[in-house]
This record gives structure tokens, sequence and C-alpha cells, in this order.
């Protein structure tokens, strides 16, 4: 079964600085990898994707992501942090069932980003 | 806003009870999916339903059942409430080309269950 792993529960960074948010994947094939982003009391927002090509991924609100095979990670950066950029963020791995074909999104536990003046 | 539409956005009731969610999905979206966000277990796949088949189906209670009605919208019905089902619902759409890789899911707002 397809899997990721978002080993901080929560990540402090000053506005200004550069965020990273980790995620490591576990998957069989080639790896269809998702970000999305939570603010309080709405509903997960996507941010970019990862499918194939460029390893390094381009998103919404400054965002992006690289990609790293033989690392097996896909980490969201962003070069300088906004205290609006303060939420939950997902790491998600798209997976297939083999008996239907059909397809849903696996997430990883989630990863609090705090971002201070 | 998501194009995505859940009802109700908060919902409080007592243990035992029965209640309904419901989710209309964006324009031209024939995929609908139930996620269910508690803080012990983060985000977990319940179903999903593909133009009014169930096509997938995750960590879904016996208690819970969902369809989806010809005109695309879902229920998801909870039944025999208990505390632990207390979260948040979300529901997600896409559109065919999303086997493809080409689109991504779109989460409504989520609705918000408090068993008490």
């Amino acid at each position: 079964a397809q899997s990721v792993a978002q080993p901080e529960d929560q990540v402090n960074v000053a506005e200004g600085n550069p965020l990273t948010v980790k995620c490591t994947y576990s998957v069989s094939g080639n790896p269809y990898l998702f970000w999305y982003v939570q603010y309080p009391n709405r509903g997960l927002q996507f941010l970019l994707k990862y499918i194939t090509g460029d390893n390094l991924v381009k998103g919404s609100y400054g965002f992006e992501a690289e990609f790293n095979k033989s690392q097996t990670s896909f980490h969201l950066k962003k070069p300088s942090a906004l205290v609006s950029d303060s939420a939950l963020y997902f790491c998600a791995v798209r997976e297939r069932s083999w008996m239907d074909s059909s397809y849903k999104l696996i997430f990883g536990s989630g990863t609090r980003l705090l971002v201070r003046p | 806003d998501s194009g995505v539409t859940q009802t109700p956005k908060h919902l409080i009731t007592a243990t035992g009870q029965r209640v309904t969610l419901r989710c209309s999905p964006r324009s031209g979206d024939l995929s609908v999916y139930w996620y269910q966000q508690s803080l012990d277990q983060g985000l977990q796949f319940l179903i999903q339903y593909y133009n009014g088949e169930e096509r997938a189906k995750g960590n879904i209670l016996e208690r819970f059942s969902a369809q989806q009605f010809p005109d695309l919208h879902s229920e998801l019905n909870l039944s025999s409430l208990e505390l632990g089902d207390s979260a948040l619902y979300f529901c997600a759409s896409s559109s065919p080309s999303w086997d493809s890789g080409a689109n991504v899911l779109t989460f409504g707002a989520g609705s918000r269950l408090t068993v008490l």
C-alpha cells in the first residue's frame, strides 16, 4: 500500500525566513504526490502536485516542492514565509486499487506550520 | 469557494442518534469521496462513488453508509452515533480525467459533527 509520512507535527519559523515542511513517501511504481493546506475552519485547498517531469514543482501562494526519488521525499518549501502561511499542511499520495482501478488520496498526518511575526 | 458544497456546516447530536451529511460535487465532476478528519486519526478515507456507483471503500464503519444520487449529490449516513464519531467529515469531488492525474481532488469546507 502507498503511504506518506510527515515526521514533524509542527514547524515554527519567523516571518521572512525560508520554510520547509517534510514529507517522505513509500509507493510501488511512480508516485503521484500532492500537497494540500487547511486553514482554520476551512476545507483542504490544493497547493501543488508532482506527476512526472521536473523535480521542482511550483504551486500556489509561492510554494514549491522538490521531488527526490533517491530519498523518497517530497518536501514543501517557500523562500520567505508569511504569517498568513500559518496553517495545517498535508502531504498525500494517490493510490490505485488494482481490483477496480479506482484512485484515492492517502494523506499524511499533517504538519502545523506556525509563522511568527 | 471550491465548488463542492457540504451541509450542514455544524451538527450537534447525542449518542445513539442518526445523522445525514450532504455533499454536492463541483459541476461536471462524477466522483465523490468522503473523508473523516479526527484529532487522533488524521484524514481517513471512507468511501468513493463514481456516477452513482460505489467504487472504493476505506475505513468505513458498518454503522456508516453512503450513496450517490442520479443528480450526483451524495449523502453520508451515520447511525448509532458514538462519542468517537465526533469529527470533521469532508467531501471531495473529481472529474473523470482524475484517473490520468490531470486533475486533483477538490474538497468542500466540511461538516463538523459533535456527538455528546
